[in-house]
């Protein structure tokens, strides 16, 4: 079973627009860490966020939002205003306090494209 | 640029062959993962390393085998190559192992099998 699913395969936006990637999660760990990474066009992985299983504040960072939910199970990631430099493909990923390899277990991605 | 470096950034070679995929974790950093992202699989982890001692193995091929050196560099070595091993291959690094740590990530090592 898919322990992080992304469904938006790929979203396409204008610039200045708002967008909102899904992520939803299946874990039996009460203790589990989720996480974004972003992949620009030149193929690093870039960390953006970090959020504890207790810890469901919403947290902001300039244009970036992130809403956590454990009653859905979901970390939705929000760029307000979107820009053509936001245009990658985004993960999201969980480790499980119960994985002794502590191990990123990542989804499949959501491939952002930002239209001027 | 989040620490990692990892050597060379592009490689072409031909099946049966052998590589060695290099990595340099953050400064400070004690835990070394290594990972591989192909188009069908996705991102998948292969193995972890916390000062100098294997802790934790994913789905790595018995071709592949890993290491970490005493100044905590690590190598991957991919060994009888086929097509399907083309792939960009991860090193991340961490302070120490733990869910709560936050894997940092280098350029990666883009791997073509021809």
């Amino acid at each position: 079973a898919q322990k992080v699913t992304q469904a938006q395969t790929e979203i396409s936006v204008v610039e200045k627009e708002d967008v909102t990637l899904d992520c939803v999660y299946e874990t039996r760990d009460t203790t589990y860490y989720l996480f974004w990474y972003k992949q620009p066009p030149s193929g690093e992985l870039v960390f953006l966020i970090r959020r504890n299983s207790f810890d469901e504040q919403n947290e902001i960072s300039g244009r970036y939002s992130w809403n956590f939910q454990k009653s859905t199970s979901s970390f939705n990631f929000t760029i307000t205003a979107s820009q053509v430099v936001d245009s990658a493909v985004y993960f999201c990923a969980l480790s499980e306090a119960g994985d002794s390899s502590y191990k990123l277990i990542f989804g499949s991605g959501t491939r952002l494209l930002v239209r001027p | 640029d989040s620490g990692v470096t990892q050597t060379p950034k592009h490689l072409i070679t031909a099946t049966g062959q052998r590589v060695t995929l290099r990595c340099s974790p953050r400064s400070g950093d004690l835990s070394v993962y290594w990972y591989q992202q192909s188009l069908d699989q996705g991102l998948q982890f292969l193995i972890q390393y916390y000062n100098g001692e294997e802790r934790a193995k994913g789905n790595i091929l018995e071709r592949f085998s890993a290491q970490q050196f005493p100044d905590l560099h690590s190598e991957l070595n991919l060994s009888s190559l086929e097509l399907g091993d083309s792939a960009l291959y991860f090193c991340a690094s961490s302070v120490d192992p733990g869910p709560q740590e936050t894997q940092y990530f280098g350029p990666g090592t883009r791997l073509l099998v021809l």
